[in-house]
């Protein structure tokens, strides 16, 4: 039983370039969350899919980040023009629903740094 | 707006003895509560959760406690254990998606 995987591990990038994150979920689960970390704070939810549908966005989702899920299986997320306040952990979870639809399992994350 | 606090960024405790870890919440829509633990280099794993129908959820060495009229949920571990050591995160969902994260709590188990 693989567990959530996320690729890269690491990205570093320069103030105005554009970077894309890969998450794979555990295979089963139909759904898939993007939540972003900061230094000293809990995750925050950025956003979620059911299957290759995203239902939810959160506003910290500016117009610059793009999320997809083609064929409800991998997924990912896209950052364009960054800017030195995106750098974070970015962590995507995936859950199958409804058995236990509050438990979302966590992949290792992948941390951002924008110079 | 932090709708899920941890108000102590550190515990420190004795191999043996209980850690407690608290976590207050203000908005009382959230029906649901969780605890993750959180290793270095490592995403967030689940630890144990609670239905706000109930008060308390035991799980081996780890018992969540919820108090609904006074927004606050408490994790105990008993007998601390030195891989015990983490960052803890209290979590709150009001639906079935979106999970409110705490700041976290870094544990010491000192042998």
């Amino acid at each position: 039983d693989t567990g959530v995987s996320q690729d890269p591990r690491h990205k570093i990038t320069k103030r105005g370039q554009n970077v894309t994150f890969r998450c794979d979920p555990i295979s089963e689960h139909n759904r898939l969350y993007w939540y972003r970390q900061t230094l000293g704070q809990g995750p925050e939810f950025l956003t979620y899919f059911q299957n290759e549908a995203q239902l939810e966005k959160s506003r910290l989702l500016s117009d610059r980040f793009s999320a997809e899920r083609p064929k409800g299986s991998f997924s990912t997320l896209e950052i364009q023009r960054t800017e030195q306040g995106d750098s974070a952990m970015y962590l995507c979870a995936s859950s199958l629903d409804p058995a236990a639809r509050y438990t979302q399992y966590f992949g290792p994350g992948t941390r951002l740094t924008v110079l | 707006d932090q709708q899920v606090k941890q108000n102590s960024p550190s515990l420190s405790v004795q191999e043996g003895r209980i850690s407690i870890l608290n976590c207050d919440y203000t908005n009382s829509m959230f029906d649901y509560f969780l605890w993750y633990k959180k290793y270095p280099a490592e995403g967030p794993t689940f630890l144990i959760s609670i239905s706000s129908i109930k008060d308390k959820n035991e799980d081996g060495r780890f018992t969540v406690f919820l108090n609904k009229s006074a927004k606050h949920l408490s994790l105990h571990i008993v007998p601390s254990q030195p891989g015990d050591s983490a960052v803890y995160f209290c979590a709150a969902s009001q639906d079935d998606y979106k999970l409110s994260f705490g700041a976290g709590t870094t544990v010491t188990v000192r042998a």
